[in-house]
């Protein structure tokens, strides 16, 4: 079956603009999670949706930053006024029920986010 | 080229040897542990988990090892293939907690 997938893979931008970044969750998955990879470091802790709720939103790293999930599946972050700091690898990533329960989160392949 | 993890730590093995890769957590309130794989230019992989209540479990020649009091976790690959070349994170997680905190990662290249 279909895993995690995100569009675009790849995304250059130039400071200043905007730009969305889409997930598309394994099918019936309730939990959705999105983590930055910057260059060299582990993956970061952005925000997690429960269903179309985002419980935790402090993973944010500024206002700039902002996410929402519709019928319960598809996600979008967007990222308002870009700044070459954001530039980096954006995982979403999805888990049949939830954080309080052991499961296994999926990940999709990544969306490159460069900023110039 | 993926240029992600050049300041990551390394590890080389030799193929067919076993290999360990070590991850120090910091939160003694951590109580599931995760190891994930990603190989360049893809999302982590699930490799194997582990909760606080084990010590040690297997899975296909992975093996997981939790020390609780020194907070330590490790991953053991027995003969090492050359598709397991690539970065290795340890990840954990609090109980009741959204919240997955990744290591830095470490990368593994196995010599032919």
């Amino acid at each position: 079956g279909a895993g995690v997938s995100q569009s675009p893979s790849n995304k250059v931008t130039e400071k200043g603009k905007d730009v969305e970044l889409r997930c598309d969750p394994i099918s019936g998955h309730t939990a959705l999670y999105w983590y930055r990879q910057s260059l060299g470091q582990g993956l970061e802790f952005l925000i997690y949706f429960q269903g179309n709720s985002a419980p935790d939103k402090s993973g944010l790293p500024s206002d700039r930053f902002s996410a929402e999930r519709t019928g319960g599946s598809v996600s979008t972050l967007t990222i308002q006024r870009t700044q070459q700091e954001d530039s980096a690898v954006y995982l979403c990533a999805s888990s049949p029920l939830g954080p309080s329960s052991t499961d296994t989160q999926y990940f999709g392949p990544g969306t490159r986010l460069t900023v110039l | 080229g993926e240029s992600v993890g050049l300041h990551l730590p390394t590890l080389s093995v030799q193929e067919g040897d076993n290999s360990i890769i070590n991850c120090a957590y910091s939160n003694s309130a951590s109580d599931y542990f995760i190891w994930y794989k990603q190989e360049s230019g893809k999302g982590p992989q699930f490799i194997i988990d582990i909760r606080s209540n084990m010590d040690k479990r297997q899975g296909q020649r992975v093996t997981v090892l939790l020390n609780k009091t020194v907070k330590h976790l490790s991953l053991q690959i027995a003969a090492t293939q050359p598709g397991d070349s690539a970065v290795y994170f340890c990840a954990e997680r609090v109980h009741g907690n959204e919240k997955l905190t990744f290591g830095t990662g470490t990368r593994l290249t196995i010599i032919p």
